[in-house]
């Protein structure tokens, strides 16, 4: 089976500006989540989607944003970008839900200049 | 909201000597799950535990449930260079909680010197 995909892997952003992160889960996984992963935070979930529903959100502002669409690929996007933002961004599927074994993405590496 | 706490931040062994990391939650878990980063990698899971006081073992590594559920450890015997990398725990909250929210301890950089 493939694994996990992401694109793009590296993006350079300005502040202000907005992106959208892609995520592929595993043929037959149905959940997807989302997670920030910096050096002084580490991994902090940002948000779950099963079946196209988000079903639990992390403590992030309303700039961070997701969806889910039929065939279980899911996006996220960054409005109004902030310096602050800049992090790996991981995506993980699994079976079901989050307390199934999670196999992540390379991560898209974003930079906010 | 719910916290994992993992400690140690920072672990640098000789190579041959032994490796623990733990993970702390001041309320019940529903189970707890280990993962492994590598340098420029991501995440790889490597475990997970649901039993009051189960242990598991894989080679070299031994995962601990501690019999509260509050607690959890990962052990490694005899390191090797090929153990280098971040560990994480990453726990979903007990009966109450949401099974769609993983939370992670901020991991346990391990450094091997050959």
């Amino acid at each position: 089976k493939a694994g996990v995909t992401q694109t793009p892997r590296y993006l350079i952003k300005t502040r202000g500006q907005q992106v959208t992160l892609s995520c592929s889960p595993i043929s037959g996984h149905r959940s997807v989540s989302w997670y920030q992963q910096t050096p002084g935070q580490g991994l902090q979930f940002l948000f779950e989607y099963f079946s196209e529903t988000q079903r639990n959100k992390g403590n992030f502002p309303g700039r961070f944003s997701g969806r889910q669409f039929s065939n279980s690929r899911s996006e996220m996007n960054v409005s109004t970008l902030e310096l602050g933002d800049s992090a790996l961004y991981l995506c993980a599927s699994s079976t079901d839900r989050v307390a199934y074994e999670q196999y992540f993405g390379p991560g898209t590496r974003l930079t906010v200049t | 909201g719910q916290q994992v706490m993992q400690i140690p931040q920072y672990q640098h062994v000789q190579e041959g000597e032994d490796f623990t990391t733990y993970c702390n939650s001041s309320t019940t878990l529903s189970n707890i799950q280990w993962y492994k980063q590598r340098p420029g990698g991501h995440p790889v899971f490597l475990i997970q535990l649901v039993k009051s006081g189960e242990v598991k073992k894989q080679k070299r590594l031994t995962f601990q449930f501690g019999e509260a559920k509050k607690n959890s450890s990962l052990h490694i015997t005899a390191t090797q260079t090929t153990d280098v990398g971040t560990y994480f725990c990453a726990a979903t909250p007990g009966s109450g909680g949401s099974n769609y929210k993983l939370t992670f301890g901020k991991g346990t950089l391990l450094t091997v010197n050959p």
